[in-house]
């Protein structure tokens, strides 16, 4: 199985700054990369799909890059409402298993 | 709009089984895979598996092989999740998760909390 796995554990950042996820796979992915973001006591939600594509409604602040088995998420300018656990999934190959996630966390 | 509506949280004993349903709308049931990922107190997210709704055929992860079930209903646009066996380290929130990852339009459950405790 594909493991993924996602740096840093925690990531302190004010409003306003730029925050840069990693996600490394212990084998290629090609594309088929996605990130979810985790709000307290709510259900994940689909940011990202294909490495670098927006699921509906999300903020272009959000971008996705990488292929193969380097994948970055970025958000441009951290608004109050980014604070969360994000997630890699990948999706090449069963079982489709997820990073151990970081939480982006206020400074 | 998708909707997916899990049934209510359960207590269970070790040893015991527990079902979960997911109850999809606002699209064609059978047009999209159904995944089952759980989520333990405090930790990260675990993929168990994934049916097939036109055919009811199922994949799932290794480490559940032997004590998951996954099935669907066509005519109420239902998949089910059973697990067998529990143990403590069941205890977890189970959500179902509507596939489509390659056109970006995945939609998570709200989830179902399944305590395993004597």
């Amino acid at each position: 199985e594909i493991v993924l796995t996602q740096s840093p554990g925690t990531l302190s950042l004010s409003p306003g700054e730029r925050a840069t996820l990693s996600c490394r796979a212990s084998q290629s992915s090609s594309s088929n990369l996605a990130w979810h973001q985790q709000k307290p006591g709510q259900a994940p939600r689909l940011l990202i799909y294909g490495a670098s594509s927006r699921a509906t409604g999300i903020p272009d602040r959000f971008s996705g890059s990488g292929s193969g088995t380097d994948f970055t998420l970025t958000i441009s300018r951290l608004e109050p409402e980014d604070f969360a656990v994000y997630y890699c999934q990948q999706y090449g190959s069963s079982p489709y298993t997820f990073g151990q996630g970081t939480k982006l966390e206020i400074k | 709009q998708v909707q997916l509506v899990q049934s209510g949280a359960e207590v269970k004993k070790p040893g015991a089984s527990v079902k979960v349903s997911c109850m999809a709308s606002g699209y064609t049931f059978t047009n999209y895979h159904m995944h089952w990922v759980r989520q333990a107190p405090g930790q990260g997210l675990e993929w168990m598996g994934e049916i097939n709704p036109t055919g009811g055929t199922t994949t799932s992860a290794q480490k559940f092989q032997g004590r998951v079930t996954m099935t669907r209903d066509t005519s109420t646009s239902t998949v089910y999740m059973e697990l067998s066996s529990l143990r403590s380290e069941d205890t977890a929130v189970y959500y179902c998760v509507r596939g489509g990852y390659a056109s970006g339009s995945v939609y998570w459950g709200q989830g179902t909390l399944v305590t395993v405790s004597s």
